[in-house]
């Protein structure tokens, strides 16, 4: 089945870039996104990104996607105390139409 | 996008009993999702429900023990039975609106806690 891998934890300093990565397995992806969730709350849509796409810019986000190494990345500009969270790349089954998250990536922003 | 109303946020529950999670859309969709989130883990998708059907349960999810109902294209359920502290975790449900276009919708889940 699909497989969907992250690091588990980044630690960056508040104005610094951050990058989270992610790999997947499925190459029929159609469409891979990026979740953040904060302690105690639900899933936050950031971002997404369509297969025949390589790069998408929205705000602060930039999403990379190297299809032919089934590599996605997040990278956050200038990030913030309240950027910490934990980061979730999805990769969306054609199949079953629902979603593979990987295991998630706990960025802490330190001041 | 879609508005989830997921219901109750959070329960505390004896081991042996069973809970009932409700989970209303304020658009039709076709298909509803079903993920659990263990302790400190990602989100493993438990089922999808289709209206006028039988739920498609994933691998390691049973209809005993996980039952869904699915009575209109608005509103789902999920049934936690026969509970142990295992069973403790957050329980989401999720739909998709735009065919993958805008990100799928979440709930703002149920945090269950088996005593």
């Amino acid at each position: 089945g699909e497989d969907v891998e992250q690091s588990l934890f980044l630690s960056v300093r508040e104005g610094d870039s951050s990058v989270i990565n992610c790999t997947y397995t499925d190459s029929s992806s159609t469409y891979l996104y990026w979740y953040k969730q904060e302690p105690g709350a639900g899933l936050q849509l950031l971002t997404y990104i369509f297969s025949n796409m390589d790069m998408k810019q929205d705000q602060r986000l930039t999403v990379l996607l190297n299809k032919k190494d089934k590599h996605l990345s997040l990278r956050i500009a200038d990030t913030q105390t309240g950027d910490s969270a934990i980061y979730f790349c999805a990769e969306r089954d054609t199949g079953r139409r629902a979603l593979t998250f990987g295991s998630g990536t706990r960025l802490q922003v330190q001041p | 996008s879609a508005v989830i109303s997921q219901k109750p946020s959070r329960d505390i529950c004896q081991r042996g009993t069973s809970l009932t999670i409700q989970c209303q859309v304020d658009s039709q969709v076709t298909m509803m999702f079903w993920y659990r989130q263990q302790p400190g883990q990602s989100l493993t998708l438990i089922a999808t429900a289709n209206q006028g059907s039988e739920a498609t349960y994933e691998s390691g999810f049973v209809i005993d023990k996980f039952p869904i109902s699915r009575p209109n294209l608005t509103f789902s359920t999920l049934t936690v039975s026969n509970m142990s502290p295992e069973d403790s975790s957050i329980y989401l449900c999720s739909v998709d609106l735009s065919g993958g276009d805008y990100g799928y919708t979440f709930g703002s889940g149920t945090r269950l806690t088996v005593v």
